[in-house]
This record gives C-alpha cells, sequence and structure tokens, in this order.
C-alpha cells in the first residue's frame, strides 16, 4: 500500500491565483482530512469528509473548498490564493470509529504539500 | 470545546540524557490521546495512543506515555534519547464521541544535542 500521496510537493502561486492540491489513499478508509501548519501553531482541520459524497467544514474552512467522489480522492480547492494561505497543508485518512480497532481512530497523514503564496 | 497544550515549544537535551515532553488537554468528555513525531520534511507518524486501559502506553523508537485522568495530562518520555529523536512532537486529543476529529497541540521541537 502507498498509505496516503499528496501532489504537489511543492507550489508558488501568485496572489489572485487558483490550484488544487491532490490527496488520494489506497486503504479504503472512510474518513479523510485537509490540515493546514503553520510555525508555532500545530495543525488546523481545514475540511473532512466522513465518506464519498459528504464533507464539512473544520476550523478554518474560509478560502478552500473540497470534493470527494470517491472513496480514495480528496482535493483540496484554492480559488483565489492569498498570502494568508502560505502554509504546509496535510491530508489524512483514518478507518470508521470501532471498526478497526488495531487502527484504533488513528490517522495516517500524507507527506504535505508546501505552497508559497506571493 | 476540547483543547491541547504543549507547555514547552522547544526542549534541547544531550544525547542519551532522558527526556519528558509535556502535554496537557481540556475536555468534558471522555478521550482518545495520541502522540505524533515529524521528522524534518516529512509528514505526521503515529509514535503511540491512549484508547482505554493501561494508562502507561509504550510506542515506538523507545517512547512511552502516560495518560493521568485527575491531572488531564499526557506526558510522553523517553529514557534515553538518540540524534535521531530531534523532530517537532505534537499531542492530540479526539472526544470519544466525536467520530475521529483530531484537535492538535501546537507542537514542542525536540533537539538532541551530541
Amino acid at each position: 500500500n502507498a498509505g496516503v500521496t499528496q501532489t504537489p510537493k511543492f507550489r508558488i502561486l501568485k496572489i489572485g491565483q487558483s490550484m488544487t492540491l491532490q490527496c488520494a489513499q489506497d486503504m479504503n478508509h472512510n474518513y479523510m482530512y485537509w490540515y493546514r501548519q503553520d510555525p508555532g501553531m500545530g495543525l488546523k482541520l481545514i475540511y473532512y469528509s466522513v465518506g464519498a459524497g459528504i464533507t464539512d467544514k473544520g476550523e478554518v474552512p474560509n478560502g478552500y473548498n473540497v470534493s470527494r467522489s470517491t472513496t480514495e480522492d480528496f482535493p483540496l480547492r484554492l480559488e483565489l490564493a492569498a498570502p494568508s494561505q502560505t502554509s504546509v497543508y496535510f491530508c489524512a485518512s483514518s478507518p470508521l470509529p470501532g471498526l478497526a480497532p488495531e487502527s484504533g481512530e488513528t490517522q495516517y497523514f500524507g507527506p504535505g504539500t508546501r505552497l508559497l503564496v506571493l | 470545546a476540547q483543547s491541547v497544550t504543549q507547555l514547552d515549544s522547544q526542549v534541547p537535551v544531550f544525547e542519551e540524557a532522558p527526556v519528558e515532553l509535556r502535554c496537557n488537554y481540556s475536555s468534558s468528555v471522555s478521550v482518545y490521546l495520541f502522540w505524533y513525531v515529524q521528522y524534518p520534511n516529512q509528514g505526521l507518524q503515529l509514535l503511540l495512543k491512549y484508547l482505554s486501559g493501561s494508562t502507561l502506553v509504550k510506542g515506538i523508537n523507545g517512547f512511552e506515555a502516560e495518560f493521568n485522568k485527575s491531572q488531564t495530562s499526557f506526558h510522553l518520555r523517553k529514557p534515553s534519547v538518540h540524534i535521531s529523536d530531534t523532530a517537532e512532537y505534537f499531542c492530540a486529543v479526539s472526544e470519544g464521541n466525536a467520530g475521529n476529529m483530531l484537535t492538535f497541540g501546537g507542537g514542542t521541537r525536540l533537539m538532541v544535542k551530541p
């Protein structure tokens, strides 16, 4: 299994440009998440999904959109990039609670996408 | 709402010395607790987790943590650190009735010196 994969690894955007951060997982996990990581701030949840066709906002959703058309993929869309969106973005996935005792609520993270908006 | 506080943003320590990284949480319900490690330019990797049962949890790379409900703490310890333990460590909490939603602390950078 490749686990959770993210593309691209690094991207520079100009203010106002748009882009999609890709995330895929091959573990058949129902739950998927997008976080952003800013220095000294830990990880903040942007959006999450509990299954195909179902998404919901996290703590910091403004300026972002997501979709979940399949179990495997969970892309994050930035429509009008702003300098405040400069960050490292992590995608994660986890199995349904209680259905995988050995995984026990664990989230599995991708390697991250570093985004710089200038 | 739950919150997680990691009291130390940086912890410098010499190689082979013991280390403790502190984590306190607040929640009104039962919780699951996690420690993740992030090596430079990599994603987060699970170190250990507490779901229920024994309050002393052992993880990978010789780390362990103890859940203390009365003090709402989940401190991470290692008796002897190596240079390779240099990384950022994140404590996280999930409320038992909230699916898999994690709330992260701000992180602690462990710097192991030779």
